[in-house]
């Protein structure tokens, strides 16, 4: 069925870096853009970036810009977001998020299950 | 950055009755605004795009208004699974913004 499947949890220290996966399936990987939004314990949504896995073409919030890199392997339909320079208030839930299409693929109609991110020394 | 404001925040209510949630931009955001459904350890659910288009497999309880800067989402008569939690969300602008979310919990 069409679904995106993300890795496990992690927990880091402050300072480290961690590379979070989405596999999508049930669908043409390459179609859709693929969005990154975390939400820290009990609160909001917050919007990092995106990426177009056609083109590997990518869009971010600038709080994010220098410190997340988003990629892509088509061969696998998975998206990686890796976050660089962890803090304390990066511990949060990351999702991923599909586009939806028509249109310009900013609104998200299929969900990540979340990855859950611990920041802690 | 366009902030989005719910509210209420919490609402206490009873299966069977009429939701009305708001949301508040702090410019136009036109007709871009999405409203998404999430429970206790799961990612968001779709339910309006586009201000008051239903995504597809939405009951027809659901529906959505507005345009410019006041929204409202409009549960026409609660079930028991729509017990959750409320996020609106604009596409207009950059960076894309959530709602802090409105809490529809049982009386």
């Amino acid at each position: 069925q069409v679904q995106l499947v993300q890795s496990g949890a992690e927990v880091k220290e402050p300072g480290a870096s961690v590379k979070v996966s989405c596999k999508a399936s049930g669908y043409t990987f390459t179609d859709f853009w693929m969005h990154w939004v975390r939400q820290a314990p009990g609160q909001g949504f917050e919007w990092m970036g995106r990426i177009n896995p056609n083109s590997g073409g990518t869009n971010f919030a600038q709080k994010f810009q220098g410190r997340v890199t988003l990629t892509r392997d088509t061969s696998m339909s998975t998206a990686y977001m890796e976050l660089s320079s962890l803090k304390t208030d990066d511990t949060a839930v990351y999702y991923c998020a599909r586009g939806i299409t028509p249109g310009d693929g900013n609104t998200f109609d299929l969900w990540g299950q979340g990855a859950m991110v611990t920041v802690s020394s | 950055e366009i902030v989005l404001t719910q509210s209420p925040a919490t609402l206490s209510l009873s299966p069977g009755e009429r939701v009305t949630l708001s949301c508040r931009a702090s410019q136009s955001v036109s007709s871009y605004l999405a409203w998404y459904q999430q429970k206790p350890g799961q990612g968001p659910r779709l339910l309006i795009y586009d201000a008051s288009k239903r995504a597809t497999g939405i009951p027809a309880r659901f529906s959505g208004s507005g345009s410019g800067t006041d929204f409202t989402l409009t549960i026409s008569s609660l079930e028991p699974e729509d017990f959750a939690v409320y996020y609106c969300q604009q596409r207009s602008n950059w960076p894309l913004t959530f709602g802090g979310g409105t809490k529809v919990e049982i009386k």
